[in-house]
């Protein structure tokens, strides 16, 4: 059965710092791993989408990287801003178009 | 991509009553998702709904308590039945589109 965990489950980080979250997963036959940005109260906006084949993906001041064989994923946040405070959450496909299966998300706030 | 809407965006309930959710999508869509998250808790699929056939229903989920209507490729309604307490989440409908799973706004219900 595919577990799929977040650490730290939150961080806080002064304006400006480059950060790393992790998400690590049991099964590594993965079909992809998304990240998602939840804002409190809001849905689920997807920010970076890994397939299996692939080893990272870049979208402005986020990078995704993705190890399979190990069943890791980190997220870098390059000069990371206040706007950028919400809750990620990494999730993994085991088939294409199937079912996500979430970790528990780290909060994270950026202080001003 | 795919832009999702979902009705009613929050709702406050009686425990014994039943709330039907809407989930409206702009293109037509093979599979869409119905999700839960409970408060502090990260997301867990409750069933897959498919057009023209009964739902997939996850482990712990049972179509008496969680009954899912698809009438067609664009459209889907979850109703949660025989509210209590424990039923107080969000719920949010999904679909996968070009590898990419889009998100609705969700629903938030509060049982009393």
């Amino acid at each position: 059965k595919q577990e799929v965990t977040q650490i730290p489950a939150a961080l806080s980080v002064p304006e400006g710092e480059n950060l790393v979250l992790n998400c690590s997963f049991t099964d590594s036959a993965i079909y992809n791993l998304q990240w998602f940005r939840q804002d409190p109260g809001k849905g689920l906006t997807s920010l970076l989408l890994i397939q299996s084949s692939q080893r990272e993906q870049t979208s402005g001041r986020l990078n995704a990287s993705l190890d399979k064989s190990s069943g890791r994923s980190t997220l870098y946040i390059a000069a990371s801003q206040p706007g950028d405070s919400a809750t990620y959450l990494c999730a993994v496909s085991n088939n294409q178009g199937g079912k996500l299966i979430f970790g528990q998300g780290t909060e994270l706030s950026v202080k001003p | 991509s795919a832009v999702i809407s979902q009705k009613p965006s929050r709702d406050i309930c009686q425990r014994g009553t039943s709330l039907t959710i809407q989930c409206q999508v702009d293109s037509q869509v093979t599979m869409m998702f119905w999700y839960r998250q409970q408060p502090g808790q990260s997301l867990t699929l409750i069933a897959t709904a498919n057009q023209g056939s009964e739902a997939t229903y996850e482990s712990g989920f049972v179509i008496d308590k969680f009954p899912i209507s698809r009438p067609n490729l664009t459209f889907s309604t979850l109703t949660v039945s025989n509210m209590s307490p424990e039923d107080s989440s969000i719920y949010l409908c999904s679909v996968a589109a070009a590898e990419t799973q889009y998100f609705g706004p969700g629903t938030r219900l509060l049982v009393l």
